[in-house]
């Protein structure tokens, strides 16, 4: 079946600007998680979704960051007035119920900001 | 001190050798271990999943866990050029919250 998909594959923006990034998880998932990946870095936890609960935000690094899950499938995590420190790859997971420590990445999407 | 620490290498073995991929950790209440495959650009791939301490065996690659050592392996048998790619330890408490280790890069020569 399909994979986690990811929206754009690459955005390149100025400084300043604002970014939305799309991630479409394996259907019948539940559990939704954002991660970053600096260069160099290790992953760093974002933000996880959990059905209907209220999302796990303890990994966002500032309010510009934010994420939203609609219908408890597609999820959109947005980053205003982007900084050059926000370039990175965002990647998102999913993970079917009951197993939430086996998760499924996307391809990532490799946001730069100018 | 970092709560996951792994070596970033990069690793470089000639095809057939066997190569030794290791994480260590300061949190004991970590009960799952994880290791993951990211090909360049890439998003990363679970490879193998481990509950507490033991060995856990799949095909080519043994996963190893010593909790009271607070120390992860991952053998891989019989390395293939396919195998380069950097590999990442990852682990979590109970559960949802992975914490990664920053990842070692390998390369297996033909």
């Amino acid at each position: 079946g399909a994979g986690v998909s990811q929206s754009p594959s690459n955005k390149v923006t100025e400084k300043g600007k604002d970014v939305e990034l799309r991630c479409d998880p394996i259907s019948g998932h539940t559990a939704l998680y954002w991660y970053r990946q600096s260069l160099g870095q290790g992953l760093e936890f974002l933000i996880y979704f959990q059905g209907n609960s209220a999302p796990d935000k303890s990994g966002l690094p500032s309010d510009r960051f934010s994420a939203e899950r609609t219908g408890g499938s597609v999820s959109t995590l947005t980053i205003q007035r982007t900084q050059q420190e926000d370039s990175a790859v965002y990647l998102c997971a999913s993970s079917p119920q009951g197993s939430y420590n086996e998760q499924f990445f996307g391809p990532g999407t490799r946001l730069t900001v100018l | 001190q970092k709560e996951v620490e792994q070596d970033p290498g990069p690793l470089s073995v000639p095809e057939g050798a066997i190569v030794s991929l290791n994480c260590t950790y300061s949190n004991s209440a970590f009960q799952y271990f994880m290791w993951y495959r990211q090909y360049s650009r890439k998003g990363p791939e679970l490879l193998m999943y481990t509950y507490s301490s033991g060995n856990k065996e799949d095909g080519r690659f043994t996963a190893q866990v010593d909790k009271s050592s607070k120390y992860i392996s991952l053998f891989i048998r019989d390395s293939q050029p396919s195998d380069s790619a950097t590999y990442l330890c990852a682990m979590s408490p109970r559960s949802e919250k992975l914490v990664f280790g920053k990842g070692t890069k390998l390369t297996v020569n033909p």
